[in-house]
């Protein structure tokens, strides 16, 4: 699977977007990007997954670059509970491939 | 529906101690899987499974052992508990194929192990 990087750590005022990026330059075709959200020690929890189409759910947006090597998770309008360290993992959906974790971005949502 | 159980939630053992960690779902997935998290530091994979009877490692399998008889649970054992074993361990579970409507780990909200 591709290996990711993501800055350490990012700020961010409550109620505004929250836009963290990942590059994900030696990424193959048949590899999705997912991403993940790890509350406080909590377990991790899933956000969104794509593979190259910009994608939207009830939690967050997923904009992917047209050559794919690098991806935007937006949050858009980010609260003090979306403070949390997120993960971007690229992999095959469909393989018995494993999730492999980088360190993440650090999220700090400030009132 | 419970998605991933793990028990305990807390763990002291003493070095040398054996103990098993549980991990249950309810989901029916075929995979499952062991992570390791130590302080400022992402999960690693410890063990993993795509269903019973088959089980593999992951990046950091040494002094863990796993077996999978049953599609539901996947327990960890600890053999002779060592001080750089104090972590904090969260399994895992999916489908192994992507289905309408499920995608994404399940993770369970993790135990936490001292070894002193």
């Amino acid at each position: 699977d591709a290996k990711t990087t993501q800055p350490p750590s990012m700020d961010c005022a409550e109620g505004r977007a929250a836009n963290l990026p990942c590059n994900h330059s030696t990424i193959s075709g048949n590899e999705y990007v997912y991403w993940y959200r790890q509350i406080h020690s909590q377990g991790p929890q899933y956000i969104i997954h794509g593979l190259k189409n910009n994608e939207t759910n009830e939690m967050a947006s997923l904009i992917i670059t047209e050559d794919r090597k690098s991806s935007t998770l937006i949050l858009p309008h980010a609260t003090l509970r979306d403070t949390a360290v997120y993960y971007c993992i690229v992999r095959v959906a469909t393989s018995q491939g494993n999730l492999i974790f980088g360190k993440g971005t650090k999220l700090s949502v400030k009132p | 529906n419970a998605g991933v159980t793990q028990t305990p939630k807390f763990q002291v053992l003493k070095t040398g101690q054996s103990m098993t960690l549980q991990c249950a779902q309810d989901m029916n997935h075929e995979y499952m899987s062991w992570y390791r998290q130590d302080p400022g530091m992402g999960l690693r994979l410890i063990h993993y499974s795509v269903g019973a009877g088959i089980t593999d490692q992951g990046e950091v399998p040494n002094g863990y052992n796993v077996s999978r008889s049953t599609t539901e649970d996947f327990p960890l054992r600890l053999l002779s508990a060592a001080p750089s074993q104090t972590s904090v361990y969260f399994c895992a579970s999916s489908p192994l194929l992507p289905r309408q409507g499920l995608y994404g780990y399940t993770f369970g909200s993790g135990t936490r192990l001292t070894v002193v």
